[in-house]
């Protein structure tokens, strides 16, 4: 079992680009989130999905898209990218059916530089 | 607005000593707060805690939480070099969400 894996490892872009964040899981679990770890500010909730076909946001959205593709994966997009959103991006999941998603498992992270 | 705060921000101490992270929260719906360890790379789960006054433990590391005064403690005794890392207080409000605290930087030096 791979877990929850996400690509790319790292990722240098300049301002204006875009890009897609992939994430995907085998674990089964229904929902799946989104957070950028900025330093001293812990992690911040970018966007969720509690289910496969729902999106909600999270505490700082702006800038980004998701797309729930299916139960596996969820797929993050900046579509003109920031220096402001230079940060460590972390993919997760957690389970909601029978049990609530209260823990929650991450990915490796994403390292991104807008320049 | 939730409000998870972790105190100290980092702390050295030496192999062997015990260590004490606090973490205060508001939330407007509490279900249940969780403590992660995070070691360069992706947070890994300790504790989820949802019951006032019970203990939870694994090996030298047990947490405790206080709802009435709305705060959690984590403690790590007999230290190793090993437990270095971010520790990372969340509360849950609902099914779905987490909001962390900036979490506390443990540094144990041999």
């Amino acid at each position: 079992n791979a877990g929850v894996t996400q690509t790319p490892k790292f990722q240098v872009l300049k301002t204006g680009q875009s890009m897609t964040l992939q994430c995907a899981q085998d674990m089964n679990h229904n929902s799946m989130y989104w957070y950028r770890q900025d330093p001293g500010m812990g992690l911040r909730l970018i966007y969720y999905s509690a289910s496969e076909g729902t999106t909600d946001k999270g505490e700082v959205p702006n800038g980004y898209n998701v797309s729930r593709l299916n139960k596996r994966e969820f797929s993050l997009r900046l579509e003109s990218a920031a220096p402001s959103q230079t940060s460590v991006y972390f993919c997760a999941t957690g389970r909601t059916s029978g049990r609530p998603a209260y823990e929650q498992y991450f990915g490796p992270g994403t390292r991104l530089t807008v320049t | 607005e939730d409000k998870v705060v972790q105190s100290p921000l980092s702390l050295v101490v030496h192999e062997g000593d015990t260590v004490t992270l606090n973490c205060s929260y508001e939330v407007t719906n509490f279900r249940s707060l969780l403590w992660y360890k995070q070691e360069k790379k992706a947070p890994t789960f300790l504790f989820m805690l949802t019951s006032s006054g019970i203990e939870k433990k694994s090996g030298r590391l047990s947490s405790i939480l206080d709802k009435k005064e709305l705060f959690s403690i984590l403690n790590i005794t007999a230290t190793q070099t090993g437990d270095s890392a971010v520790y990372l207080c969340a509360v849950s409000p609902n099914d779905y969400k987490l909001s962390f605290g900036a979490g506390t930087t443990v540094t144990v030096r041999a």
